[in-house]
């Protein structure tokens, strides 16, 4: 099944606005993490919530997490023409000494 | 954050060769690495966990004598390709972790081309 799926899978928004991307998962988790990638490069870590927690901010980023619904969601505040990427979650779900699990990602266009 | 490193950035090799991707973390010990593909407009998929000192763990589908990791040292992860065929074309993609739970701090990537 597939583990940290994420919706949209596009959005385009005006430069200014508010993005917000959703993701779903099936099993436990220990911690779920949001990245970035700009196109054909690596991956910028954004920010890592743990189990535990209910919601985290950094700086422009506010990510929530349900664990009885198992999903998160990722706002991004403000959006800047730079924050146009694509967006991943990722879980851990397998006691976070393994690799992690992937959604499809949302691709983010931020129109100037 | 951590940095981590990869080399080569991009590599063209012909059908057939092998070819050798390394991962380095430049101020951490990364006590695992991992290995990701990365095919175009698709997420990443992880191949395999390797721990310094151990045999990496690979991932259902993924052929181990195709893709051998070694994991020598606190900062160092290889994967060499081994007689790549122009399907194995893909972005590769590392990422290191100081410990289990923690968060892991992902290179830059390796694309590679196989004709």
């Amino acid at each position: 099944s597939q583990q940290g799926e994420e919706d949209p899978q596009a959005l385009s928004i005006q430069e200014g606005e508010n993005a917000t991307m959703n993701c779903s998962y099936k099993t436990s988790i220990n911690n779920l993490q949001w990245y970035r990638q700009n196109s054909g490069r690596g991956l910028v870590h954004l920010i890592l919530i743990r189990s535990n927690e209910r919601e985290k901010h950094s700086g422009r980023l506010r990510v929530t997490l349900d664990t009885s619904k198992k999903s998160s969601s990722l706002l991004i505040t403000a959006s800047r023409a730079a924050d146009t990427a694509s967006y991943f979650c990722a879980t851990d779900g397998r006691g976070g000494a393994d690799g992690l699990t992937f959604g499809k990602g949302t691709h983010l266009i931020i129109q100037p | 954050g951590a940095v981590v490193s990869q080399h080569p950035s991009r590599v063209i090799c012909k059908s057939g060769t092998s070819v050798k991707i390394e991962c380095r973390s430049l101020d951490f010990q990364a006590t695992t690495m991992f290995w990701y593909r990365q095919f175009p407009k698709q997420s990443l998929m992880l191949m395999a966990t390797s721990n310094e000192g151990s045999k990496a763990t690979y991932e259902q589908g993924v052929e181990k004598d195709k893709f051998l990791i070694n994991h020598a040292s606190l900062t160092l992860s290889t994967l060499t390709v081994t007689s790549a065929h122009p399907e194995d074309s893909s972005f590769y993609i590392c990422s290191a972790s100081a410990g289990s739970g923690e968060t892991q701090y992902f290179g830059p990537g390796t694309r590679l081309l196989v004709l």
